[in-house]
């Protein structure tokens, strides 16, 4: 299988605190994105970062990339109940225009 | 503006029958996706296009077809329904190829449980 990991599962915080969720991959890629999915609905797009980028921000999150391990994290900083949701990373291999997803990592917010 | 809509949501088959997901997107994008959605697998492509006319198999398409005869649909085709296809499966469609591949934006889902 190509599908990359996610961890951990699943994560659990109180309001504030920064969440840190890790991917990682197998193929060499073109970029790696984040996805949101809230329960029973279709993903959103959060951030993308290329193969070429090794950090992306973007308002609360905070993207690293290190291709040469083949993984990336995730940061959300001062997490907010709204944060309650799953997220999937997803690479696009290089030379392809397949998106593979990793298993997701749940995560919840305590208000 | 739509973005992806899939139809039906929920749908519930007999094993053995045929029937289409149907997905449309009205962003005039080049790409659009099949996949499907299980507990704790995450989503795993089924098949993809590139465009009109191409398409190719992802990771799963083993019990699926699709066609692409025009920019805006993609449906997909279970062949012989079978218990392990019941999934949620979500369409999504990007404007962008190769180095420039961008972001996916991606239906609500259609729920499909075989009997």
């Amino acid at each position: 299988s190509q599908q990359g990991e996610e961890d951990p599962q699943a994560l659990s915080i109180q309001e504030g605190e920064n969440a840190t969720m890790n991917c990682s991959y197998k193929t060499s890629i073109n970029n790696l994105q984040w996805y949101r999915q809230n329960s029973g609905r279709g993903l959103v797009h959060l951030i993308l970062i290329r193969s070429n980028e090794r950090e992306k921000h973007s308002g609360r999150l905070r993207v690293t990339l290190d291709t040469s391990k083949k993984s990336s994290s995730l940061l959300i900083t001062a997490s907010r109940a709204a944060d309650t949701a799953s997220y999937f990373c997803a690479t696009v291999t290089a030379g392809t225009y397949k998106y593979i997803f990793g298993t997701g990592t749940r995560l919840k917010v305590l208000a | 503006n739509a973005g992806v809509t899939q139809t039906p949501k929920f749908q519930v088959l007999k094993t053995g029958q045929s029937m289409t997901l149907q997905c449309a997107q009205d962003m005039n994008h080049e790409y659009m996706s099949w996949y499907r959605q299980d507990p704790g697998m995450g989503l795993r492509l089924i098949h993809y296009s590139v465009g009109a006319g191409i398409t190719d198999q992802g990771e799963v398409p083993n019990g699926y077809n699709v066609s692409r005869s025009t920019t805006e649909d993609f449906p997909l085709r279970l062949l012989s329904a079978a218990p392990s296809q019941t999934s949620v499966y979500f369409c999504a469609s990007s404007y962008g190829q190769g180095r420039n591949t961008g972001e996916l934006f991606f239906g609500e889902g259609s729920r499909l449980t075989v009997l």
